[in-house]
């Protein structure tokens, strides 16, 4: 079991350029989430996916676009980076039956460290 | 909305008893969860309290009381490996916050000898 996979680790882009964050788990779950860490903070949510074929917004949404591809993969999309959206990005998913249980944890992934020139 | 407050830095001695606080505002939640995260480390699992009390994993406890709107993580026996940044969340209730996890800004430990 990989648990929860992201890619790439590393990447630099210019302000206005736009690239697509890749996340996969193996251990079938159904609900997703993409969340961004900056120095200093929490974790602040942009989407999730509460199940396959659905997505919402989190806290911080705006310049990001989500696609749940299936069960196992959900994607997140900056169509024009912005320097303020330099982060780190990390991926994680649960088992939405367990919620509110003592089964309700979420599984990240390594993060994507992003740099936005 | 929903909003969790932490102390910023914690610094205690090896082998000591360590408590981090986590209070909160929120319209109705699941339950208290806390998470470890290392330096350059993605963050992971630590406990969870969906009941008033104390939960007990091995060296750490935590602790929920929604009366006060308050929880602590109590680790015990530290370790220098117990270096690292918790964090408190709260999962949202069928009144606020969905399915989402909301992240306090986190407490970052340091052990030391």
């Amino acid at each position: 079991n990989a648990g929860v996979t992201q890619t790439p680790k590393f990447q630099v882009l210019k302000t206005g350029q736009s690239m697509t964050l890749q996340c996969a788990q193996d251990m079938n779950h159904n609900s997703m989430y993409w969340y961004r860490q900056d120095p200093g903070m929490g974790l602040r949510l942009i989407y999730y996916s509460a199940s396959e074929g659905t997505t919402d917004k989190g806290e911080v949404p705006n310049g990001y676009n989500v696609s749940r591809l299936n069960k196992r993969e959900f994607s997140l999309r900056l169509e024009s980076a912005a320097p303020s959206q330099t982060s780190v990005y990390f991926c994680a998913s649960s088992d939405s039956a367990l919620a509110g249980t003592k089964g309700d944890t979420q599984y990240f992934g390594p993060g994507t460290r992003l740099t936005v020139l | 909305g929903q909003s969790l407050e932490q102390p910023s830095e914690v610094t205690a001695v090896e082998g000591a008893i360590v408590q981090i606080n986590c209070t909160y505002q929120t319209s109705g939640f699941y339950g208290l969860s806390w998470y470890q995260q290392h330096d350059g480390g993605a963050p992971t699992f630590l406990s969870y309290n969906a009941l008033d009390g104390l939960e007990e994993t091995g060296r750490f406890s935590s602790f929920l009381s929604r009366s006060d709107s308050y929880g602590y993580l109590l680790l015990q026996e530290l370790q220098m490996k117990d270096s690292a940044s918790y964090f408190c969340a709260i999962r949202g209730g069928l009144t606020g916050g969905g399915n989402k996890l909301t992240f306090g800004t986190g407490t970052q430990l340091k052990v030391e000898l």
